[in-house]
């Protein structure tokens, strides 16, 4: 099956500064990749996700790129703010619904 | 728009004992999925449903587990002699088709 491997763990930034995630992926067949934030106890919200025809995307302060040659993906959050301190997944999926998880990155954001 | 709804929130079971976990799309929304988490873990993926199908069930447990969704009322996750081991928090998320899946606030049961 689809193994997602995520980079790092954990991750501290100083306010205003930028935070990159690393995720890769087995599968080379996986065309859809979502990035979900959970803040403690709560929920995963899907904040944003690219398909593999896409290279890059992005939201505000989030971006998200995609190299599908070396089967990699990355979050980017720029000008981090204090509500941006979570836990952050990656994930791919080879049939559009099943979803395989990275471990999670903990950001945190120093005020 | 109400988004998924799970409940109960928390679960405590004592070893032995049956677990049912329950799950609300949100509206408009015929697909739901089963997730379990463990602590400081990413999620594993458990079931995919559509109302009255299992289309996927490979991330489900052979024994003890099995999940519905019937035409009528929310989706359940059934756990029968629950052990220690199934302590998790299980996540449900719906979407109306392929591609975007939002996920409930989850239910963290507790084996004692």
């Amino acid at each position: 099956g689809e193994n997602v491997e995520q980079h790092p763990s954990t991750l501290s930034v100083q306010e205003g500064d930028s935070a990159v995630i690393k995720c890769t992926y087995s599968d080379s067949a996986s065309n859809y990749f979502p990035w979900y934030k959970q803040e403690l106890g709560k929920r995963p919200q899907l904040i944003i996700d690219i398909r593999s025809n896409v290279g890059e995307k992005k939201d505000q302060r989030i971006a998200v790129t995609l190299n599908k040659t070396a089967k990699h993906f990355s979050l980017h959050i720029t000008e981090t703010q204090p509500e941006d301190s979570a836990v952050y997944f990656c994930a791919a999926s080879i049939n559009d619904y099943k979803l395989s998880f990275g471990a999670g990155t903990t950001v945190t954001v120093r005020a | 728009n109400a988004g998924v709804m799970q409940n109960p929130r928390h679960l405590v079971r004592r070893r032995g004992q049956e677990a049912r976990l329950r799950c609300s799309p949100m509206k408009g929304h015929s697909h739901v999925y089963w997730y379990r988490q463990l602590p400081e873990e990413g999620l594993k993926f458990m079931v995919y449903l559509q109302k009255e199908n299992i289309i996927d069930e490979s991330g489900m447990p052979k024994e003890r587990f099995s999940a519905e969704f019937p035409k009528e009322g929310p989706s359940i996750l059934r756990i029968q002699q629950v052990v220690r081991g199934d302590s998790a928090a299980y996540f449900c998320a719906s979407s109306p088709g392929p591609w975007e899946q939002y996920f409930g606030p989850g239910t963290r049961l507790t084996v004692t």
